[in-house]
């Protein structure tokens, strides 16, 4: 079993583009959570997609969008970057009717000059 | 609102000392509360999970327990080694399944 595995691993953008991230859940897993960790903070949790379905949001601009495709992976873009949304980006996978372990990825350092 | 909050910020020991590191939500209405290991710059790896109804869970040198009366959870690391310097952060579901993090314990273990 691979985990849950993302890419890319490092990314560099000018502000004002824009940017997709992608993330392979774990083997049975079917829900899929993006976090946005900024350097010495904990995870923000950005949004969840279950069912192709946007589940639940957190504090984030419409400029975050995702997808979640038929094999449960799924797509963070970020349109019209700004140098703020610099951080480590992380995907988590877990199994909706299970005891709610979550399992991460290794991450997608975003980097916007 | 939910808020977790772990003491102390970092933390360096000896290689070989056990210690422990505090976790505290506000909202004791959790069903689980999962610990994590961040190494710089990666992403995060599940070390314990402990299920509302249990008090404690255990995993080699690694024993977390969980009061949810008192909002607390603690993780125990037995005879620390260099390999454990990382952060740990814990976190709680809410609102559905969205985890809220602690802003970590940055751990450093001397040789």
């Amino acid at each position: 079993d691979a985990g849950v595995t993302q890419s890319p691993t490092h990314l560099i953008k000018t502000r004002g583009q824009q940017v997709t991230l992608r993330c392979s859940p774990k083997s049975g897993h079917d829900t899929v959570s993006w976090y946005q960790q900024a350097l010495g903070q904990g995870p923000q949790f950005i949004f969840q997609y279950y069912e192709e379905e946007e589940r639940q949001r957190g504090n984030f601009p419409d400029r975050f969008s995702g997808h979640q495709f038929p094999n449960y992976s799924s797509e963070l873009n970020v349109n019209a970057l700004l140098l703020g949304d610099s951080a480590l980006y992380l995907c988590a996978s877990s199994y909706l009717g299970g005891g709610g372990e979550a399992f991460f990825g290794q991450g997608t350092r975003l980097t916007v000059v | 609102k939910q808020e977790v909050t772990q003491i102390p910020a970092a933390l360096s020991v000896p290689e070989g000392e056990n210690l422990v590191l505090n976790c505290s939500f506000t909202d004791s209405a959790i069903y689980n509360l999962q610990w994590f290991r961040q190494d710089p710059g990666k992403g995060l790896t599940s070390l314990l999970l402990i299920q509302s109804s249990q008090r404690e869970q255990t995993s080699g040198r690694l024993n977390a327990s969980l009061d949810k009366s008192s909002g607390r959870s603690t993780l125990y690391i037995a005879a620390s080694q260099p390999g454990d310097s990382a952060t740990y952060l814990c976190a709680v579901p809410h609102q559905g399944g969205k985890l809220i993090f602690g802003q970590g314990t940055e751990l450093s273990v001397k040789p």
